[in-house]
């Protein structure tokens, strides 16, 4: 597919227990940013990448959350000892480069919808 | 403006009728403005990227229009049909690439 591709689209998990959520990003894309957004709110930032490079990681709401992108394509967002206010949908969009032209948009996958129990 | 706000949080219109909603934000560092379209089970779709004051940009019966000194921007929704009910959201880009986004408008259109 052409689009950006998250998976997995649901994950349920018991409170305590470690998740990953993976986003493939359109080819080509340099820029990944990974956003939370929680139920009635806008999606929140929380990281951005520049190929491998973590540029920006001020989002991360606590050091149980980490996200890395080794090879400059896949990314994984890691969540550590889930807790029930982990609960939202984590939105992946990747977007080319910003270089001097401000008219990037960013384009979206479908989100994690991530449950704690 | 310390964040970006949008106004109503959510609204419906009759099929056919025309309807518009705000984004508020600060405009100290702007960068540019986007608007997207996230229709429930679907991802967001970009609709528009504004950078300019006074820009105005249409797509299809979907236009906006932008004010950096005073901060904010307008979205119309001209002869609404029932695929246009959907949450309608804003962000406010500043040097740094990440976005900052409103709590969104959902609307509902009603046939």
């Amino acid at each position: 597919g052409a689009g950006v591709s998250q998976s997995p689209r649901y994950k349920v998990a018991k409170r305590g227990q470690d998740v990953a959520l993976r986003c493939d990003p359109i080819s080509g894309h340099v820029s990944l940013f990974w956003y939370q957004q929680a139920l009635g709110q806008g999606p929140e930032f929380l990281t951005y990448f520049q190929n491998e490079a973590q540029l920006d990681k001020s989002g991360l709401p606590s050091d149980r959350f980490f996200a890395e992108r080794p090879e400059g394509s896949v990314s994984t967002l890691k969540i550590q000892r889930t807790q029930q206010e982990d609960s939202a949908v984590y939105l992946c969009a990747s977007s080319l480069l910003d270089r001097g032209n401000r008219n990037q948009p960013q384009h979206f996958g479908d989100g994690t919808r991530l449950s704690i129990l | 403006i310390l964040n970006v706000e949008q106004s109503p949080q959510s609204l419906h219109v009759q099929e056919g009728d025309s309807t518009n909603f705000t984004c508020s934000f600060p405009s100290s560092n702007f960068y540019a403005l986007h608007w997207y379209r996230w229709e429930t089970a679907k991802s967001p779709e970009a609709l528009f990227v504004m950078t300019l004051n006074g820009d105005e940009k249409k797509k299809g019966r979907i236009s906006a229009t932008l004010n950096t000194k005073e901060g904010y921007s307008y979205l119309y929704i001209k002869g609404s049909q029932p695929e246009d009910s959907a949450t309608y959201l804003c962000a406010r880009k500043a040097a740094g690439n990440k976005l900052t986004f409103g709590g969104g408008t959902r609307v509902l259109v009603k046939p």
